[in-house]
């Protein structure tokens, strides 16, 4: 089964709204999330690195005010896409380190976002 | 500089044949490897890893080979199925907690 989740699923927004997307790890604590997007026909890109407690760590080319990343707790993360554009309707995938047992990094099912 | 390739875009093997996907890395320091199966609008699948103390790691129908000296792997499926045609994608990290470095992906296609 799934053990990582994300919600929405799919989110339609208007122009110069924001989005909150979340990201729990079901079944385990993760100290340490991450946030990718993926563009069609295209590899996923890793967006930033979301660590429990402190400030996420941004790839470069990586707006941090753009897209907000909150790790809250050992098994929540939230991305904001901050007064959304439609440049920024993509697919975002985020994942979480395992590592208790056979350490893996495992994926939630991803969130399409289409901004108007 | 692409440090995980995956020179093949695509596979095409007939069912219940041997699938073999290859996967080359750049950094000496990435010292576990993971094998994700990607379907269109999905998140990766997590489908089998190895550290880079071991050479082998078996799990069902999928292996993974590691050659360090040749900086090179490999995820074999046998007998592939139709059910197995889908996107892998070969990952590499510096451990665990560390971000992972994907290489582009291979379409495999199993043909009934």
């Amino acid at each position: 089964g799934a053990v990582v989740s994300q919600h929405p699923s799919r989110v339609i927004c208007k122009s110069g709204t924001s989005v909150k997307i979340e990201c729990r790890s079901l079944d385990f604590q993760a100290t340490t999330m991450f946030w990718y997007r993926q563009f069609p026909k295209k590899s996923l890109m890793l967006m930033a690195t979301s660590n429990e407690g402190s400030k996420a760590t941004y790839e470069q080319g990586v707006e941090k005010d753009k897209f907000l990343i909150n790790h809250a707790s050992l098994t929540l993360s939230t991305l904001t896409v901050t007064s959304a554009h439609p440049e920024d309707s993509s697919f975002y995938i985020c994942s979480a380190w395992r590592t208790s047992g056979q350490e893996t990094q495992y994926f939630g099912p991803g969130t399409r976002l289409l901004v108007l | 500089d692409q440090q995980v390739k995956q020179n093949s875009p695509s596979l095409s093997v007939q069912e219940g044949r041997i699938s073999i996907l290859n996967c080359d890395y750049t950094n000496s320091m990435f010292d576990y490897f993971l094998w994700y199966k990607k379907y269109p609008a999905e998140g990766p699948t997590f489908l089998i890893s190895i550290s880079s103390i071991k050479d082998k790691n078996e799990d069902g129908r999928f292996t993974v080979f590691l050659n360090k000296s040749a900086k090179h792997l490999s995820l074999h499926i046998v007998p592939s199925q139709p059910g197995d045609s889908a996107v892998y994608f070969c990952a590499a990290s510096g451990g665990a907690n560390s971000k992972l470095t994907f290489g582009k992906g291979i379409t495999l296609s199993v043909r009934p």
